[in-house]
């Protein structure tokens, strides 16, 4: 079974400059997650989605971040403009559905760096 | 707010030692207590707890919940190079959304 797929791996970006991330996840699975993780710091919820619905976004910083699952499969998440203090790394995670027991299955993530 | 403590921040012991690592939590609906280990990037899932005072095993790894004292441990015996990684401790809500609150983590490090 293919795992949770990211694109890219690696991102250097100057502030105020615009970044997209891509996810695929686990075949069949309709719940998905972006997470952020900064250095030292365990991984903090940006948004969930069930199928293309966004379940929860309380944390996203909705100024300069914005996330899409328009077919329910693929998501993107996006960030305009960047600042130094979005450097991290930004994993995605499936599960099969909300309701599943809270396994959550990760990707590589997507390191950015900010100058 | 959910909160997850993990303790300690780091640690460092040689090959073939036994090592404790410890979470605690103050969190509202309590559903389940999960681990993972993080190597590199993706973390991968090691144990859900969600029954007090029941263990879960798997080789030489093994976890515990308490839920009067509000905490959990993960053991790993025999200690490899291979363990070393970032261990991360974290709570799942028992809302419909299911939202994973992670804790810092524990760095450990395996000397050979």
């Amino acid at each position: 079974e293919a795992g949770v797929a990211q694109s890219p791996r690696y991102k250097i970006i100057e502030k105020r400059q615009s970044v997209a991330f891509w996810c695929n996840p686990i075949s069949g699975h309709a719940t998905l997650y972006w997470y952020q993780q900064i250095l030292g710091q365990g991984p903090k919820l940006l948004i969930q989605f069930q199928n293309n619905g966004v379940v929860d976004d309380s944390q996203l910083p909705k100024d300069r971040f914005s996330a899409e699952r328009l077919k329910g499969v693929d998501s993107t998440l996006k960030i305009q403009p960047a600042k130094l203090e979005d450097s991290a790394v930004y994993l995605c995670a499936s599960s099969v559905t909300s309701g599943s027991g809270g396994t959550q299955y990760f990707g590589p993530g997507t390191r950015l760096l900010v100058l | 707010e959910d909160k997850v403590v993990q303790s300690p921040l780091s640690l460092v012991v040689h090959e073939g030692d036994t090592v404790t690592l410890n979470c605690s939590y103050e969190v509202t609906n309590f559903r389940s207590l999960l681990w993972y280990k993080q190597e590199k990037k993706a973390p991968t899932f090691l144990f859900m707890l969600t029954s007090s005072g029941i263990e879960k095993k798997s080789g030489r790894l093994s976890s515990i919940l308490d839920k009067k004292e509000l905490f959990s441990i993960l053991n790993i015996t025999a200690t490899q190079t291979g363990d070393s990684a970032i261990y991360l401790c974290a709570h799942i809500s028992n809302f419909g959304n299911e939202k994973l609150t992670f804790g810092t983590g524990t760095r450990l490090t395996i000397i050979p």
